[in-house]
């Protein structure tokens, strides 16, 4: 059974710093992952995908990182700003098309 | 990227009644669809999974006559919280993805239940 572990839970940062979160999963053999951001109170955006043959995927300021082999992922996001304030969840399918099995979160605030 | 619409956004109704939350895909197909409940401060935690035109498969400790999912078609999944109780007011949100193997998972906005 895949587990995600996500670390840190909560991460506070002044703006401009760039940070990393991370992502561990216990079964490399995956179809993609996904990270996801979750504002208070609303659904799930869709921020990047990487698939299993990828080893990173960049979308503006962020950048997603995938280490199959020692069950890795890092989400990079450079010059941080209020807005990134969130939680930002990482999640893999168990099997092609199925369901995702997500992490706890990391809960993102960057100080004005 | 494609868009999951889930309506309504926040419902509160009495104890007793029940409640439909509607999750549509509106510019793809989805044979399957997935219902999440989350807790405060928590992960989303899967509740069942929802199939266009079969039953629907819940998770372990869900219980199906409480929580009804219907998949008439490939763009429309509901979920009806039946006599509904204070302890099922939380989050629900759904998700949807489009076909192919390697395609992402988009949700929607998700619903904030409260029974009183």
């Amino acid at each position: 059974k895949q587990e995600v572990t996500q670390i840190p839970a909560a991460l506070s940062v002044p703006e401009g710093e760039n940070l990393v979160l991370n992502c561990s999963f216990t079964d490399s053999a995956i179809y993609n992952l996904q990270w996801f951001r979750q504002d208070p109170g609303k659904g799930l955006t869709s921020l990047l995908l990487i698939q299993s043959s990828q080893r990173e995927q960049t979308s503006g300021r962020l950048n997603a990182s995938l280490d199959k082999s020692s069950g890795r992922s890092t989400l990079y996001i450079a010059a941080s700003q209020p807005g990134d304030s969130a939680t930002y969840l990482c999640a893999l399918p168990q099997t092609s098309g199925s369901r995702l099995t997500f992490g706890e979160g990391t809960q993102l605030t960057v100080n004005p | 990227g494609a868009v999951v619409s889930q309506h309504p956004s926040r419902v509160i109704c009495k104890s007793g009644t029940s409640v439909k939350i509607e999750c549509r895909s509106l510019d793809f197909q989805a044979t399957t669809m997935f219902w999440y409940r989350q807790f405060p401060k928590k992960s989303l935690m899967l509740m069942a999974t929802s199939n266009e035109g079969s039953k629907a498969t819940y998770e372990q400790g869900v219980e199906k006559d409480k929580f009804l999912i219907n998949h008439a078609s490939l763009t429309l999944s509901t979920l009806t919280v039946t006599s509904a109780h204070p302890e099922d007011s939380s989050f629900y949100i759904c998700s949807a993805k489009p076909p192919g193997q390697y395609t992402e998972a988009f949700f929607g906005q998700g619903t904030r239940l409260t029974v009183v």
